[in-house]
């Protein structure tokens, strides 16, 4: 149980255009979502966070004109990054709490590989 | 100033060669610390949480264990097939985010 599933598992587009990366969970309900953004051996820095219903919380620095977050049901979130430049190229992972579900801790999806060129 | 550090950053270990990773922490009151592991170009898998200093969790060769300020992820026998980035990760009271250490990589020669 407690699967977080991440769509697509890579994606190359080129530079100006937009990407959507989606987040579902796929056997429980996830209110809050989180989204991180890793660089080649970097750890996991957290862009935003995700709550159902309501606006993404963005961290200082990430610009939320750029990486747009819906989180429209609660079992989606999508990222979208607009306009995007070959700096915005990273692995981009989703994550979700299932605390209150059986399991413990924050299941976390397999990460989307962009690639701007 | 960092709020999870993560040592050492890097680990080669021989098969059957058991070691610790630790990961330090300052927060003002510590919701929960997490362990995970990562291969390359996956998501993080869960491996444990500790809420509490003195607990302990295991988990076929990885122990983890919490005390006021850091946590250890002891491993024993490894085999090749632990090898991987160990993150360690805290919440904090009262928030609902993760904060991640850099994670330690590990190699396991055969």
């Amino acid at each position: 149980g407690a699967v977080v599933s991440q769509h697509p598992s890579r994606v190359i587009c080129k530079s100006g255009t937009s990407v959507k990366i989606e987040c579902r969970s796929l056997d429980f309900q996830a209110t809050t979502m989180f989204w991180y953004r890793q660089f080649p051996k970097q750890s996991l820095m957290l862009m935003a966070t995700s709550n159902e219903g309501s606006k993404a919380t963005y961290e200082q620095g990430v610009e939320k004109d750029k990486f747009l977050i819906n989180h429209a049901s609660l079992t989606l979130s999508t990222l979208t990054v607009t306009s995007a430049h070959p700096e915005d190229s990273s692995f981009y992972i989703c994550s979700a709490s299932t605390l209150g579900t059986g399991a413990s801790g924050y299941t976390f999806g397999s990460g989307t590989r962009l690639t701007v060129v | 100033e960092d709020q999870v550090t993560q040592s050492p950053e890097a680990l080669r270990l021989q098969e059957g060669e058991s070691s610790s990773l630790n990961c330090s922490y300052t927060v003002s009151g510590l919701r929960g610390l997490f362990w995970y592991r990562q291969d390359p170009g996956k998501g993080p898998e869960f491996l444990f949480t500790l809420y509490s200093a003195g607990e302990e969790k295991e988990k076929e060769r990885l122990k983890a264990t919490l005390t006021k300020k850091e946590s250890f992820l002891h491993i024993t026998a490894p085999k090749p097939e632990d090898s991987a980035t160990y993150l360690c990760a805290v919440q904090e009271l009262g928030d609902d985010k993760i904060i991640f250490g850099k994670g330690t990589r590990l190699h396991i020669l055969p």
